[in-house]
């Protein structure tokens, strides 16, 4: 059966830090990999996507992350955060979108 | 595109009523999903219709469950003798084209007391 594992919980970086958000999926084949933020009050919004090709995916608001087979593993990474980027962050993975099933999600705080 | 927009954002109800919660598309999208949030989890589907089809459901969604799409536009879903354990964010999603990233509504919070 299909899983989705973000370790952190909550994840608390200085603002202008570099981020690293983990999620390890277990699939029975290569499956489609999102990325999700949530804001609160606010609905999920797409932060990238992978489908195939070149396993390091730009998204935006300075986000990336890069699929890597061996590790079972897609994770964000963003160079330097702005206070704004506070939020909920959900790692996704499915065959389709009816396939789909969200990590339990990592909430990130950013200290001035 | 004014997304996807969902009502009312936030319902309280007593354990035992019926309530419905309702939720536009994009006008252009003919794939609507259903998800259900709680408190440190991220979503689950539940359901998803094909325009007025109603595709999947999830064996979460029980008997006290329904949910209508009735001209493949907007969509309702409906919980019958709410429970405690039903508090919840429900999030509606559509789809444009298949398998496109989904565009999801602010989600309607519901606490049953």
């Amino acid at each position: 059966a299909q899983s989705v594992t973000q370790p952190d919980i909550h994840i608390t970086v200085s603002e202008g830090a570099s981020l690293e958000l983990r999620c390890n999926y277990s699939y029975g084949a290569t499956p489609y990999l999102f990325w999700y933020v949530q804001s609160p009050g606010q609905g999920l919004q797409l932060l990238l996507k992978y489908f195939s090709g070149d396993t390091l995916v730009q998204g935006i608001k300075g986000f990336e992350a890069e699929f890597k087979r061996s590790q079972s593993s897609f994770n964000l990474r963003k160079p330097s955060v702005h206070w704004s980027d506070a939020a909920e962050y959900f790692c996704a993975v499915g065959a389709n979108n009816n396939d789909m099933r969200f990590g339990a999600g990592t909430r990130l705080t950013v200290k001035p | 595109d004014t997304g996807v927009s969902q009502n009312p954002r936030h319902k309280i109800t007593k354990r035992g009523q019926n309530v419905t919660f309702r939720c536009d598309p994009i006008s252009e999208h003919n794939r609507l999903y259903w998800y259900r949030q709680t408190l440190g989890q991220g979503p689950e589907f539940l359901t998803y219709f094909q325009n007025e089809a109603q595709l999947e459901k999830s064996r979460l969604l029980s008997d006290r469950f329904s949910a209508e799409r009735p001209k493949g536009s907007f969509s309702t879903l409906e919980i019958q003798r709410t429970e405690q354990g039903d508090s919840a964010m429900y999030l509606c999603a559509s789809e444009g084209a298949r398998n496109s990233p989904l565009h999801f509504g602010n989600g309607t919070r519901l606490t049953v007391t």
